[in-house]
């Protein structure tokens, strides 16, 4: 079963410019995850997708948006680029809200956006 | 706050066993994860605790205390391999789990 890819894996831009990163999450799961790792503030939550319908956001301006598609892939988009936003984002899938059971997230390898 | 807090830094030897500790917000509690992330790589799933007490995994075993807002992570008969960031985490509000509130992580350094 291949594993959450993500698209692109490296990818510079300047600050003003807008981005959009692609995740491709595992065949069979539902939900998909966001995060921004940088080394100061760690991993991050960002946004939570389910059946195409946004679960949960995190603590972020609204610079940063997603969306997730019917089948089940995901991007999001940050416009207006900061330098700030240069970070690994990652992309998590999984089978989806299970009440009672542990859901295991799947991470994707990540995107590694610089902003110059 | 959701502040989740473990060590920045540890090193051990090959062969020893090592303890990471992590302590979080208990308010809204939603299981607690443990994920390894080597250097340049996505992070891994390690174990999972709802309830307290110790879970057992091969050589890694995760322990957790709700009324403490209290884990760890044991690793037993250390290898040179362990050497990757452990991150800490606990599930989110509203019942979900994907979206996971992270520690910064702590960077084990296993040495010969």
């Amino acid at each position: 079963k291949a594993g959450v890819t993500q698209t692109p894996r490296y990818l510079i831009k300047t600050r003003g410019q807008q981005v959009t990163l692609s995740c491709s999450p595992i065949s069979g799961h539902r939900s998909v995850s966001w995060y921004q790792q940088t080394p100061g503030q760690g991993l991050q939550f960002l946004f939570e997708y389910f059946s195409e319908t946004q679960r949960n956001k995190g603590n972020f301006p609204g610079r940063f948006s997603g969306r997730q598609f019917s089948n089940s892939r995901s991007e999001m988009n940050v416009s207006t680029l900061e330098l700030g936003d240069s970070a690994l984002y990652l992309c998590a899938s999984s089978l989806g809200f299970i009440t009672g059971f542990y859901n295991e997230q799947f991470f994707g390898p990540g995107t590694r956006l610089t902003v110059l | 706050g959701q502040n989740i807090d473990q060590p920045t830094e540890m090193t051990a030897t090959e062969g020893a066993i090592v303890q990471i500790n992590c302590t979080y917000q208990t308010s809204g509690f939603n299981g607690l994860f443990w994920y390894q992330q080597h250097a340049g790589e996505a992070p891994t799933f390690l174990s999972y605790n709802v309830l307290d007490g110790l879970e057992e995994k091969g050589r890694f075993s995760s322990f957790l205390s709700r009324s403490k807002g209290y884990s760890y992570l044991l690793l037993k008969e250390l290898q040179m391999k362990d050497s990757a960031s452990y991150l800490c985490a606990r599930g989110g509000y509203g019942g979900s789990q994907g979206n996971l509130i992270f520690g910064k992580g702590t960077k084990l350094s296993v040495k010969p």
